[in-house]
């Protein structure tokens, strides 16, 4: 099946430093990528869709200037949490369609967030 | 009231029983219906996807969807102590630009005991 790859796993942060995420389609091209959010116990929030070539589209209540979303490529997405704060921390995850089966998504194995 | 229902449980059986798993929905645009596995920690791992009404079955898991009574269940037979995992159900709906926003399920916390 496709491949979707996140780095780093899981990362620890102060409070006010910023933090990358990549997320990678290993075996396949993705125009439109996800990123969700999932605090313990809870399910998967989404909080944009990010698209290559353009701005990503972010869902009511997340706050664009804070979670930057870079689709720099077709198999390249990338999240930067910017002044992170301990109730950013959070298992972040992003999810990937196939080029032309877009109704089914392969997700990474997820982030790990710890901002102390 | 949430887009999709899906009791959190915890879910507890013995090796070997059949499980079941449901998720009731209340938007009848859903056109597309999945079940993801997730191990704790891990990312979410597609199982079953089914876009029509009825059933489709993979090794021991069959995915049943009723459109009708916009329900759906994740049956799962002889039951191993490696199925023990979270399962949430995820349905989508078309939209422009390409790929399909998921609505997730809170997820069903299943463990199988020896």
């Amino acid at each position: 099946g496709a491949v979707v790859s996140q780095h780093p796993s899981w990362v620890i942060c102060k409070s006010g430093t910023s933090v990358k995420i990549e997320c990678r389609s290993l075996d396949f091209q993705a125009t439109t990528m996800f990123w969700y959010r999932q605090f313990p116990k809870q399910s998967l929030m989404l909080m944009a869709t990010s698209n290559e070539g353009s701005k990503a589209t972010y869902e009511q209540g997340v706050e664009k200037d804070k979670f930057l979303i870079n689709h720099a490529s077709l198999t390249l997405s990338t999240l930067t949490v910017t002044s992170a704060h301990p109730e950013d921390s959070s298992f972040y995850i992003c999810s990937a369609p196939l080029a032309g089966g877009q109704d089914t998504q392969y997700f990474g194995p997820g982030t790990r967030l710890t901002v102390l | 009231q949430k887009e999709v229902e899906q009791d959190p449980g915890p879910l507890s059986v013995p090796e070997g029983a059949i499980v079941s798993l449901n998720c009731t929905y209340s938007n009848s645009a859903f056109q597309y219906f999945m079940w993801y596995r997730q191990y704790s920690r891990k990312g979410p791992e597609l199982l079953m996807y089914t876009y029509s009404s009825g059933n489709k079955e993979d090794g021991r898991f069959t995915a049943q969807v009723d459109k009708s009574s916009k329900y759906i269940s994740l049956f799962i037979r002889d039951s191993q102590p490696s199925d023990s995992a979270t399962y949430l159900c995820a349905m989508s709906r078309r939209f422009t630009g390409g790929g399909n926003k998921l609505t997730f399920g809170t997820g069903t916390q299943l463990k199988v005991e020896l």
